[in-house]
């Protein structure tokens, strides 16, 4: 059902720089801003990224988000256990009058 | 420090309407920004439900617009949805958080409740 592509998972041990991608098309990714979300286990979502690349206050300068044509990155530089995580991409979709669509969300490991 | 709390029933019935209200504190709903619902089944991902603006204008997932009802209480700080004829696949967390405007990011979130759909 979602319209933005991540892999299911990802892993690194601690101290690596970890990618997760997120494929999108022309009318979401490749038109609007990216956001990035973490959840935690058991907990709610919360915002990591915003605006493509901006980290709101309190997020860790390793986690870092770009974007490129239709695709989006979320890198984590200098991997810690407590980044052990689902991250989830989204964007405003221009298609069917607009609407908000996730990513499919990956899960990432710390070894 | 703006704060969202979700409440409602846990347990609804198929074909039934399931009502939940998300209460803010913090910060006053007529300041502006959208009102949102989001939604994750049991051990999947997430899905945008529909967002209000204080004004009561509303915009709702595509998907679930037949069945979805967003509205605001400005003086009692509150946001509520309604979801019509439910089913099983309606089971989940729903999750109420704030959204900007103009990127529609959301932050923050309310702690979620979940609401099972069985007989």
């Amino acid at each position: 059902q979602s319209v933005l592509t991540q892999p299911p998972s990802a892993s690194g041990t601690p101290g690596q720089r970890v990618t997760v991608s997120c494929s999108g098309s022309t009318s979401n990714v490749g038109s609007n801003a990216v956001n990035w979300y973490q959840q935690l286990p058991g907990t709610a979502p919360k915002l990591l990224i915003y605006s493509n690349d901006q980290r709101p206050s309190g997020v860790p300068y390793r986690f870092s988000g770009s974007t490129s044509g239709t695709s989006a990155s979320l890198a984590i530089s200098g991997l810690q256990s407590e980044d052990e995580a689902d991250y989830y991409c989204a964007a405003w979709d221009d298609s069917l009058n607009g609407h908000y669509v996730f990513g499919t969300g990956t899960k990432v490991t710390v070894l | 420090q703006v704060q969202l709390q979700g409440s409602g029933p846990g347990l609804a019935k198929p074909s039934e309407t399931l009502s939940l209200t998300c209460g803010v504190s913090g910060y006053s709903i007529s300041r502006g920004y959208y009102w949102g619902w989001i939604r994750q089944p049991p051990g999947k991902g997430l899905e945008w439900i529909g967002s209000i603006y204080q004004s009561g204008s509303t915009f709702y997932n595509p998907s679930l617009k037949s069945r979805v009802t967003i509205s605001v209480d400005t003086s009692r700080n509150y946001f509520s949805l309604r979801l019509r004829f439910l089913t099983a696949a309606d089971t989940a967390i729903y999750y109420c958080a704030r959204q900007n405007q103009m990127l529609y990011w959301f932050d923050p979130w309310g702690q979620g409740t979940l609401v099972t759909v069985s007989s």
